[in-house]
């Protein structure tokens, strides 16, 4: 029944690594996120995709690479994590038009050891 | 480009009493949605309340309330009758009708109620 669902929950890990974490809407929504909250709980886009194409990239590093096979999902992969990348990842939806509110997943908490 | 600003990093509140919670964001554009999002501890993101920038009425939900004053470019989100549960941190957001791909967060104001 979940409308967004990410996974994991929690992912601790290792400077160096590379992990991926998972994402799908089951709405029908067009419109997928990435949002990053870091510790002072500021949030911040990171990507959107809209049917599976790119439209925001806000100046991530490409160490995070965001991979939609199909518009319901939108996956997020990180390669060479480092320390600043402990933060909490949300998962968001949204079908067209503004005023429409975003639809979160339960976010991933990341911590980079 | 367009900002989000809470001035309230920490507010309180006794249970069954009121609580207004600031919020003021900068934009040239006229057209616009403004929205409060609460955060519990459970980490979960929800949708408190919207507003239309082009509708003058004040959003009302339940106990939560807007008071939108679009001049001043200011959104403030009222909490009547607070209850133990509506302990968690509240962010004010913001989107523009045209680019409506990217939700901006304001940094959050930390709502304890006491009871």
């Amino acid at each position: 029944d979940t409308a967004v669902s990410q996974t994991p929950k929690y992912l601790v890990t290792q400077m160096g690594n590379d992990k991926s974490i998972k994402c799908e809407q089951n709405l029908g929504h067009d419109t997928m996120y990435w949002y990053k909250q870091d510790s002072k709980k500021f949030l911040k886009i990171m990507f959107s995709y809209n049917n599976k194409e790119l439209i925001i990239n806000e100046t991530v590093p490409n160490r995070f690479s965001p991979k939609s096979p199909d518009k319901a999902h939108l996956n997020l992969h990180i390669n060479s994590l480092e320390l600043g990348d402990s933060a909490v990842y949300f998962c968001a939806s949204s079908p067209p038009g503004g005023n429409s509110p975003l639809h979160f997943g339960n976010g991933t908490r990341l911590t980079v050891t | 480009a367009q900002t989000v600003t809470q001035s309230q990093p920490e507010m309180s509140v006794q249970e069954a009493e009121t609580v207004t919670l600031s919020c003021t964001y900068d934009t040239s554009e006229s057209n616009y949605y403004l929205f409060w999002y609460k955060q519990p501890p459970s980490r979960q993101m929800i949708l408190v309340i919207r507003q239309e920038a082009y509708k003058q009425q004040n959003a009302t939900e339940n106990r939560f309330s807007v008071n939108f004053q679009k001049a001043a470019k200011s959104f403030s989100l009222k909490i009547s009758d607070s209850q133990l549960g509506d302990t968690a941190m509240y962010f004010c957001a913001f989107i523009l009708i045209h680019n409506t791909d990217k939700l901006i967060f304001g940094t959050g104001t930390r709502l304890q109620v006491f009871p």
